[in-house]
């Protein structure tokens, strides 16, 4: 067990439609990064945030957002949702910014039909 | 652009055998690489990782060997077992900096016969 908790494990929506997936970090870490995992694309950084700020952003699209809360947990808005929306998103964290050792979570499955 | 291209993208070894998973990058900028371990159902979990000051680490049963002229690094996998079959990601990143990402590879789905 990594110490970080995604939910929910599995979501099915329909296409247009608006999720929010959660995420709260190891005790103590204030970095949290969201991830993106597909066949076709692999591993695909989104964003990231430390300690509440907004610190680097990937290949996130604009009808994805995120934010952390002062209690440091972190969520992810997905609307106007497409078929190939669908996918693994994680989450994770460190206690530092920077190349340090990142826990992730089991995964938010997201399915839109 | 793919920043870090990771071969083979499978593999089947048999039990007490080699595994050798290879990886190259691109951006000179990199100077932390480490590898990851997924299991299905599971987040991937950080196995071992290298800065380019050293050419080799190993942890145990695994071994990253670097080499930074070429731009490549590769992970091995000694006396392979049916346990290690998972998939392995490698990834890149620039330490330090406010404009951190990591960046993987397409994964290498590793088959360890009995």
């Amino acid at each position: 067990d990594s110490g970080v908790t995604q939910t929910p494990k599995h979501l099915i929506t329909a296409t247009g439609q608006r999720v929010t997936l959660r995420c709260s970090p190891r005790s103590g870490d204030l970095s949290v990064y969201w991830y993106q995992q597909s066949l076709d694309q692999g591993l695909q950084f989104l964003i990231h945030y430390y300690n509440g700020e907004e610190r680097a952003k990937g290949n996130i699209l604009e009808r994805f957002s995120a934010q952390q809360f002062p209690d440091l947990h972190s969520e992810l808005n997905l609307s106007s949702l497409e078929l190939g929306d669908s996918a693994l998103y994680f989450c994770a964290s460190s206690l530092r910014t920077g190349g340090e050792k990142l826990f992730f979570g089991s995964g938010t499955q997201l399915s839109v039909l | 652009q793919q920043q870090v291209k990771q071969s083979p993208q499978s593999l089947i070894v048999q039990k007490g055998g080699i595994s050798i998973i290879n990886c190259a990058y691109e951006n000179t900028a990199f100077d932390y690489f480490p590898w990851y371990q997924q299991f299905p159902g599971k987040g991937p979990a950080l196995l071992i990782a290298i800065r380019p000051d050293v050419s080799e680490k190993k942890e145990g049963r695994f071994t990253i060997s670097f080499n930074k002229s070429a731009k490549q690094f590769s992970l091995h996998i000694m006396d392979s077992q049916p346990g290690d079959s998972a998939t392995y990601f490698c990834a890149a990143s620039m330490a330090g900096g406010s404009n951190y990402k990591l960046t993987f590879g397409k994964g290498t789905l590793l088959t360890v016969n009995p």
